[in-house]
């Protein structure tokens, strides 16, 4: 079992759906990031998150930290969202980023 | 400041051959990591500096590989005798410190075709 699950694996979705991914982990964690990866694939990082929620735009992320579970919404989904959303988590003993296999979006007009 | 920059963006090579990729960090970050991400696949750790320090590496760092950084900037990642097996996006980020108020930076990646 991988340390960092997501769900969906892949998403469709038409112009202006609220569009939810998950991603769950198993590791005690210091921070999780959402990623989002373009097919030319440049990394841009979205959020980093220790506690809470954050909102950037059309772009929201949670975290409930006793859960070990965090989700991505993003709302009035545009073609342009279209990429592949990658959680990442930095645990509390490695410096290092623990990466889920992403999930690939499509938002249709 | 142009963020992290990987050279090659793609290299395509025989089997067997030697290749080697750069990164550029930005200026003031102090780590730098390597990782891998094999089609459909999220990225794996390989190796990350501190300054000039090799701090860890991974089991997946055979030794056919090598990474270093010199002077505690730039960081090149060579791939000895490479194999089909080594056909992958290799990514660079870095941070100041640890990234745990500031984050990671990547860069676009160098999407190597080993034929």
């Amino acid at each position: 079992k991988n340390e960092v699950e997501q769900s969906p694996q892949n998403l469709t979705a038409q112009e202006g759906e609220f569009i939810t991914i998950n991603c769950s982990y198993s590791v005690g964690i210091s921070a999780l990031h959402w990623l989002q990866q373009h097919p030319g694939g440049g990394i841009v990082s979205l959020f980093m998150l220790s506690s809470g929620k954050k909102k950037h735009g059309r772009l929201i992320a949670t975290i409930n930290i006793q859960e070990k579970h965090s989700s991505l919404h993003i709302t009035a989904s545009h073609p342009r969202d279209s990429a592949v959303y990658i959680c990442a988590v930095r645990s509390y003993n490695t410096d290092k980023l623990i990466f889920g296999t992403g999930t690939r979006l499509q938002v249709f007009p | 400041d142009t963020g992290v920059s990987q050279d090659p963006r793609h290299k395509i090579t025989k089997r067997g051959q030697n290749v080697t990729f750069r990164c550029d960090p930005i200026s003031e970050h102090n780590r730098l990591y390597w990782y891998r991400q094999t089609l459909g696949q999220g990225p794996e750790f390989l190796t990350y500096f501190q300054n000039e320090a090799q701090l860890e590496k991974s089991r997946l760092l055979s030794d056919r590989f090598s990474a270093e950084r010199p002077k505690g900037s730039f960081s090149t990642l060579e791939i000895q005798r490479t194999e089909q097996g080594d056909s992958a996006m290799y990514l660079c980020a870095s941070s100041l410190d640890k990234g745990q108020i500031y984050g990671y930076t990547f860069g676009s990646g160098t999407r190597l075709t080993v034929v």
